[in-house]
């Protein structure tokens, strides 16, 4: 059964950093490209970051969190990371992780910049 | 970055035919189709199709989807109580090298 399981969210100050994991289990983590998407209370889904599989170097930002946030991935751990700095206040929402073409998504985990 | 276009909110009585429409360009819909997901309150969304017409198991066929040029579309046939949910596309932009949201679709079953 594929799992992916969100940690790391919590309450920050504007310009403080926090470091979300995604941990997966259930499927060959080395074949497939992870995702991070955000929900903003309330909101429509944002995509924030997608890293290809290790073999490609490739990773992908979002305009709103460029220069800011930085993806990677462990494959020895089978885990997604997103780095966050510089947190602003709109940066407040849940952070999804999901595989691939979106087939499978955790529960998320709540990320608040709030002074 | 703008992103796709989706009507806000669509409302169909039990057992009719709804028809959410995702609009965007030759850069991302007309190119690799559009992701269809569902979405209900407090809960992860969930994927209904990927690629050009991929439904992953588990998924109802009275889920549809179809294209045309750079509009996407997914209908739902005789929708059910259960079928009232956000309903996003989403679709890769190759121009810009990046993932595209619609803003969602609120699907009210009457």
């Amino acid at each position: 059964e594929v799992q992916l399981l969100e940690s790391g969210g919590g309450l920050v100050q504007p310009g403080g950093s926090l470091r979300l994991s995604c941990a997966a289990s259930g499927f060959t983590f080395t074949d497939y490209p992870m995702t991070w998407v955000r929900q903003a209370p309330g909101e429509g889904l944002e995509w924030v970051s997608t890293v290809h599989r290790s073999r490609f170097t490739d990773r992908y930002y979002a305009a709103s969190i460029k220069g800011r946030f930085t993806i990677s991935r462990d494959d020895s751990k089978n885990t997604v990371y997103l780095q966050m700095h510089s947190l602003r206040v709109e940066d407040t929402a849940i952070y999804f992780c999901a595989r691939d073409w979106y087939d499978y998504w955790g529960q998320g985990t709540l990320v608040t910049v709030s002074s | 970055q703008a992103g796709l276009t989706q009507p806000p909110s669509v409302s169909r009585v039990l057992r009719q035919t709804a028809t959410l429409t995702c609009t965007g360009n030759s850069d991302n819909v007309g190119n690799e189709g559009a992701a269809w997901l569902q979405q209900h309150q407090g809960h992860p969304p969930k994927l209904l199709f990927y690629g050009n017409n991929n439904r992953p198991s588990g998924i109802s066929d009275r889920f549809s989807v179809s294209r045309s040029g750079n509009v996407a579309s997914l209908t739902i046939t005789g929708v059910q109580p259960e079928d009232e949910a956000d309903y996003y596309c989403s679709a890769w932009d190759d121009r810009l090298s990046i993932w595209m949201f619609g803003g969602g679709t609120k699907l009210t079953v009457l």
